[in-house]
């Protein structure tokens, strides 16, 4: 595709439930930015990775958020015991290579958490 | 450790006047500063960025911002609000590629008629 995609574009659970929220980078690109953003807020740093490896997580606000990227591209951030803070858009964001500073983003997931 | 404030949640202007949008980071080497701007119910899409070539930056639908290191400003400025512009902006940080960005908490920008 063109740009970056997430899915689901949103999503509603209930307290204590797990997600996974999906993102597709643009083709090629090799870094890999995860952000979470409260409403009325500014994005925020959650965790990044170049290729596969996760080379920051310092973002992450407990153990129960946990990301991956397995083969390079496609990224998957799961949450787990899902707690009404959760609630947030998270954000995806790709860039082409390790040197490049402009992130491309993708649309949102928005998570409610009930 | 890097910081940006952004002066002002909310900025209302008329269609046709000036837009002001303020910026100040903190940051302990030279920056690369970012505005973003964002839709309802859409990603963030990159106005300008200011790679510490030329000081005065020029964006796309008009906009531009000066970096001014000895007031650590990176301000927003479009001379002729347009109905469109209406959105959320934010002014954003990093120090390299690879980096994180850092945000600001924006600034909602409305376009009265």
């Amino acid at each position: 595709g063109a740009g970056v995609s997430q899915s689901p574009r949103y999503k509603v659970a209930k307290r204590g439930q797990d997600v996974a929220l999906r993102c597709d980078p643009i083709s090629g690109h090799v870094s890999l930015f995860w952000y979470q953003q409260a409403l009325g807020q500014g994005p925020e740093f959650l965790t990044y990775f170049q290729n596969e490896a996760q080379l920051d997580k310092s973002g992450l606000p407990s153990d129960r958020f946990f990301a991956e990227r397995p083969e390079g591209s496609v990224s998957t951030l799961k949450i787990q015991r899902t707690q009404q803070e959760d609630s947030a858009v998270y954000l995806c964001a790709s860039s082409s290579t390790e040197r490049e500073i402009e992130q491309f983003f993708g649309p949102g997931t928005r998570l409610t958490v009930l | 450790a890097q910081s940006v404030t952004q002066l002002g949640s909310h900025v209302s202007v008329s269609e046709g006047a000036l837009v002001l949008l303020r910026c100040n980071y903190s940051s302990s080497v030279p920056p690369y500063l970012f505005w973003y701007v964002q839709y309802p119910n859409q990603g963030l899409q990159l106005l300008l960025k200011y790679t510490s070539a030329a000081t005065l930056v020029k964006g796309i639908n008009g906009f531009e911002a000066e970096f001014k290191k000895s007031e650590t400003s990176f301000h927003l400025t479009k001379p002729s609000a347009h109905m469109s512009d209406a959105a959320e902006y934010f002014c954003a940080v990093s120090l390299s590629g690879n980096t994180p960005l850092v945000f600001g908490k924006g600034t909602r920008l409305s376009v009265i008629a």
